[in-house]
Formats: C-alpha cells, sequence, structure tokens
C-alpha cells in the first residue's frame, strides 16, 4: 500500500463549488505539504503544518484552506472554486529532523469549469 | 528570475547516452533535492544532497555549493529513465523547486 494516498485522484467540478482534497500517510511524518503544479511554473507550496497544532501559509494560500485533523490526516479545501485552480495538486510528508526529503502522494487533478 | 533555474527544460537522447540536467540556485541553502517525475504524474525522491556527490545505480548527483549549481547525471540512460526530473533547493522552512526537465530516451 502507498505510504501517502490522495483521494480524489480526479476531480471536475463548476466554478463556485466548495472542495476538498484528502491526504492521509501512514510514514508517521510530522510533517505534511500540500503543492500544486502549473505547466511552467513547477511545483508551488499552498500551505504546510509542522504538526496537528501548528499551520502556515505558503507561496499561494489565496484561495485555500487546510485541516489538519490528526497526525496523518491533511485536508486542503477550496471554498469557492475558480477556472484559475485548474491544476495538479500533491500532498507531501516529510520527517521533523529530515524535512528536505519529502515523499509525495500520487496527485489530483482538479479541473475547474 | 526563478530562484531555482534548470536547462535544458527538454532533452531527447538515443538509448545509451549519457545525460547531464542542470540546476543552478539564487538562494543559500541547506540542502538540494531531485525528483522525479513520472509520465503519470507521481513524483518520487532519487537524491538529496548538501555536499559532494551521490551515486544510485546509474544515477549520479553532484552539487557545488560555492557555486550553487547542481548537476544530475544518467549513464547508459534507457527508454525507461523518460520522465520530468525536478531540481528543489531547501531554504528553510520550504522547499522551492525549478520548473523541471522533461526527458525522453528513445530506443
Amino acid at each position: 500500500d502507498a505510504d501517502v494516498t490522495q483521494t480524489p485522484r480526479n476531480r471536475i467540478t463548476k466554478t463556485g463549488k466548495r472542495i476538498m482534497l484528502e491526504c492521509s500517510q501512514t510514514k508517521g511524518h510530522d510533517r505534511m505539504y500540500w503543492y500544486r503544479q502549473d505547466p511552467g511554473l513547477g511545483l508551488r507550496l499552498i500551505y504546510y503544518s509542522f504538526d496537528v497544532k501548528d499551520i502556515n501559509k505558503g507561496e499561494i494560500s489565496d484561495g485555500y484552506s487546510v485541516s489538519r485533523q490528526a497526525q496523518a490526516k491533511f485536508s486542503l479545501s477550496l471554498e469557492s472554486a475558480i477556472p484559475n485552480q485548474t491544476a495538479l495538486y500533491f500532498c507531501a510528508t516529510s520527517e521533523s529532523d529530515n524535512f528536505y526529503e519529502q515523499y509525495f502522494g500520487p496527485g489530483t487533478r482538479l479541473t475547474v469549469t | 528570475k526563478n530562484e531555482v533555474e534548470q536547462s535544458p527544460q527538454n532533452l531527447t537522447a538515443q538509448e545509451g547516452e549519457f545525460i547531464t540536467i542542470n540546476c543552478s540556485y539564487s538562494v543559500g541553502i541547506s540542502a538540494l533535492h531531485w525528483p522525479q517525475q513520472h509520465p503519470g504524474g507521481g513524483i518520487v525522491s532519487l537524491f538529496m544532497l548538501s555536499s559532494g556527490k551521490k551515486k544510485h545505480g546509474r544515477l549520479i548527483a553532484t552539487i557545488n555549493i560555492q557555486e550553487k549549481h547542481s548537476s544530475l547525471h544518467i549513464t547508459a540512460s534507457h527508454p525507461r529513465d523518460s520522465a520530468v526530473y525536478i531540481c528543489a533547493v531547501f531554504n528553510p522552512p520550504r522547499l522551492t523547486f525549478g520548473e523541471g526537465t522533461q526527458l525522453t530516451v528513445n530506443p
């Protein structure tokens, strides 16, 4: 079984809808991250969490919110989806003392029409 | 200017060729990460290094901290090496990613 899982893997939604992307990990890592990937822009950090009580904004947090329900679960929400949020979204985890080596989930392809 | 620049952006090679992908960065870093993104989108970690050189099978990664440059080499390339290779630098508290190099190895 994969160590980092994401659901759903693909989602098509309409403008204005609320969407939640979920990430679960069995690696026992404290740190979790949400990234989006757009063609030609590389991966950009949306939010990160160093433990259940610690949530931090990344480079592009506007329009997104997160929830760290447990050490193993980190959810990303789009409160009112817009077309320019169409992207590939990745969740990642890392250990507290080796936080630059990140382990990625399989990605969620989100399309907002 | 991006903090992390990779070259080339696209690379096509014949099976068996020696491949080099370059990464230059403009910020101080603690470490550098080379993830690989498969055609299906999944990302796996190849190397994490903060100095010198690391080797894993046919892959070699080097870093020169003074010159702010890293290279990823693939010896005896194979079509299954076709993927996007991403350079990411750790500038606490986050990783900053390059745009990636699309490698295609033809049989």
